[in-house]
């Protein structure tokens, strides 16, 4: 099974809304990554988070990571529709010479 | 973009053939990986590197084998492809993830098994 599980799998908004989305892992962790993924594309970073965080800020983005729930949460404010796109969280793990491991992601939707 | 470059970027081959995919960068960055992208999946690690000759497997290394001989090559083989091995292939690269640095993506191989 998987590191990382998002929640939930798909996500519908409309321009201007927020969208939240949530990552649940099962093991320790150094940090936990989020990206995006456009359709038909590599994926691209959008923010890391150290294990000793709790909340971290870039842009309209905002993640938090709480390791005693082993969760975190991708805050997007005020969507646009550019933001279509799936979102991943990526778990590196403490036991590991840098295993990253990624969930089934996330896709969102905003429309117009 | 970062300097990874996956090749071939699309592939068909028939059940039974070896088939070999390359991903050769530029950054000279530690870690190098190789996922498989599936509907309803995301990406599941198939096999990463930490160094020269230093690989380990992921969730999904069965039927998988890697080779790291350089730095910049991380080749990933499917010694007898299956039509279960039908999905896109990415690499990616890291300085290093455990010094919480981010990893770039390549643009993916499509590998279709008939």
């Amino acid at each position: 099974s998987q590191q990382g599980e998002e929640d939930p799998q798909a996500l519908s908004i409309q321009e201007g809304e927020n969208a939240t989305m949530n990552c649940s892992y099962k093991t320790s962790i150094n940090n936990l990554q989020w990206y995006r993924q456009n359709s038909g594309r590599g994926l691209v970073h959008l923010i890391l988070i150290r294990s000793n965080e709790r909340e971290k800020h870039s842009g309209r983005l905002r993640v938090t990571l709480d390791t005693s729930k082993k969760s975190s949460s991708l805050l997007i404010t005020a969507s646009r529709a550019a933001d279509t796109a799936s979102y991943f969280c990526a778990t590196c793990l403490t036991d590991s010479w840098g295993k990253l491991q990624f969930g089934a992601g996330t896709q969102v939707v905003v429309t117009p | 973009d970062a300097g990874i470059t996956q090749s071939p970027r699309h592939k068909v081959t028939e059940t039974g053939t070896p088939v070999t995919l390359r991903c050769h960068q530029t950054e000279n960055h530690r870690y190098m990986y190789w996922y498989r992208q599936d509907p309803g999946h995301g990406l599941r690690l198939i096999h990463y590197s930490y160094g020269v000759k230093d690989t380990d497997k992921g969730e999904v290394s069965d039927g998988y084998s890697v080779s790291r001989s350089k730095t910049e090559d991380f080749l990933l083989t499917l010694e007898s492809a299956t039509s279960s091995q039908t999905s896109v292939y990415f690499c990616a690269i890291s300085e290093s993830v455990r010094a919480n640095t981010e990893a770039f993506f390549g643009q993916g191989t499509r590998l279709t098994v008939v």
